[in-house]
């Protein structure tokens, strides 16, 4: 079974910190992707990876996918109360059709 | 691009009727479709997956007899919860993918609340 670990599970930050949320599994994915969740609404995609080592910027979002596929992180830089919501990564193989969801890491950002 | 809508938004019936919720994707063609349940923060769960114009195929321990999927058209996929009693209670979200495509485009969910 794939699983993929998601941590922290919550992080209070104050405005204008760094954070660094990491996604990480024992399996190989062949695509990774972030989403980010607010309540009472749909994820959201933020970014597709599908290459070892590479590193997406979204604004002040980094994405990188870990050299060999099992691992990603999402670096949030000078964070601001807009990014509060429930981040997800979700993993994709060429076998299926399906995602595997991480457990999300719920993320607020106090003024 | 690559919006899914979602109906209702919310939705309050009574126990042992059943609701319909449809989801369509307005601008592409899903060849595959998702129904995900979520509970108080947590992460999704997924529920079952369709295809246009085959089956669903149900998760481990999805009753497929309560929750019936129907994938009509390459636009439209609709979850109705049958009988519905109160731990049918939840927010339910479909996405939607296309051929070759890596993600998932999400619609906004439809929260379910039985009395």
């Amino acid at each position: 079974t794939q699983l993929l670990e998601q941590s922290p599970q919550f992080l209070s930050i104050q405005e204008g910190e760094n954070l660094t949320v990491y996604c990480n599994s024992s399996s190989v994915f062949s695509s990774l992707q972030w989403y980010r969740q607010e309540p009472g609404e749909g994820p959201v995609l933020l970014v597709t990876v599908v290459t070892g080592g590479e590193v997406k910027k979204l604004k002040r979002l980094t994405f990188q996918f870990g050299d060999a596929r099992k691992d990603s992180s999402l670096h949030i830089t000078a964070a601001q109360p807009g990014d509060t919501g429930l981040y997800l990564c979700a993993g994709g193989t060429d076998s299926s059709y399906k995602l595997i969801f991480g457990s999300g890491t719920r993320l607020l950002v106090r003024p | 691009g690559a919006v899914v809508s979602q109906h209702p938004s919310r939705v309050i019936c009574k126990s042992g009727t059943s609701v319909k919720i449809e989801c369509r994707s307005l601008d592409f063609q899903a060849t595959t479709m998702f129904w995900y349940r979520q509970f108080p923060k947590q992460s999704l769960m997924l529920m079952a997956t369709s295809n246009e114009g085959s089956k669903a195929t149900y998760e481990q321990g999805v009753e497929k007899d309560k929750f019936l999927i129907n994938h009509a058209s390459l636009t439209l996929s609709t979850l109705t919860v049958t009988s519905a009693h109160p731990e049918d209670s939840s927010f339910y979200i479909c996405s939607a993918s296309w051929r070759g495509g890596y993600e998932q485009y999400f619609g906004p969910g439809t929260r379910l609340t039985v009395t």
